[in-house]
């Protein structure tokens, strides 16, 4: 099994307060692991990924931080929620060694 | 900058006729293209795939197009079934940028009976 774990589904957050996305996955060790976020009528965006334990590369400036403390888990941070923070968060991972991803389910957050 | 572009927001079609998506790219170095499929609240789905060494590929009722002088590339369902109402996203990257996809805004389908 290839399975993606995301929680929560859905969260609403105050701007301001802190973040934490958790992504766990199932399958082969030593996944190539991914963050994308689909902002509202967009297209979706790599934030970040991770080739091994301790190694995060960043796509774009932002808000936003991730951590991979554990070979199959990886986590996405905020200290302090912008607005432009709401989106849909997806975790995904390489099926194999240059094949396509497959995602999670996603996390719908909304920031107020 | 948009490096995929979907222009077409949504697309209406009747059950059994043929639903015909389309992505631009910008990038000439992207040399592998992917469409998702996308239902609400569930992560994308890949459904099919097409390197720049090839000009077709066909799998089932789904058929992608590349036209690399163009850089466009389509999909076409045939025939299209009520199923496959969901959002299609086209994707791209480069060999040597294996994972980082750019990603169009998708196009809706909705298949009407």
């Amino acid at each position: 099994s290839q399975t993606i774990h995301q929680w929560p589904a859905t969260l609403v957050q105050p701007v301001g307060s802190p973040l934490s996305l958790e992504c766990t996955v199932e399958g082969t060790s030593n996944p190539n692991l991914y963050w994308y976020r689909q902002a509202a009528g967009r297209g979706l965006q790599l934030l970040f990924y991770s080739v091994g334990i301790g190694q995060i590369s960043s796509e774009v400036p932002q808000n936003l931080s991730a951590s991979r403390p554990q070979d199959r888990q990886f986590i996405l941070s905020s200290k302090k929620l912008l607005l432009s923070d709401s989106g849909f968060y997806l975790c995904a991972r390489e099926q194999d060694t240059n094949s396509p991803l497959h995602f999670g389910n996603g996390t719908r957050l909304t920031v107020t | 900058d948009q490096q995929v572009k979907q222009n077409s927001p949504s697309l209406s079609v009747q059950e059994g006729r043929i639903s015909i998506l389309n992505c631009d790219y910008t990038n000439s170095m992207f040399d592998y293209f992917l469409w998702y499929k996308k239902y609400p609240a569930e992560g994308p789905t890949f459904l099919i795939s097409i390197s720049s060494i090839k000009d077709k590929n066909e799998d089932g009722r789904f058929t992608v197009f590349l036209n690399k002088s163009a850089k466009h590339l389509s999909l076409h369902i045939v025939p299209s079934q009520p199923g496959d109402s969901a959002v299609y996203f086209c994707a791209a990257t480069a060999t040597g940028d294996w994972g980082k996809f750019q990603f169009g805004a998708g196009t809706q389908v909705v298949v009407t009976p």
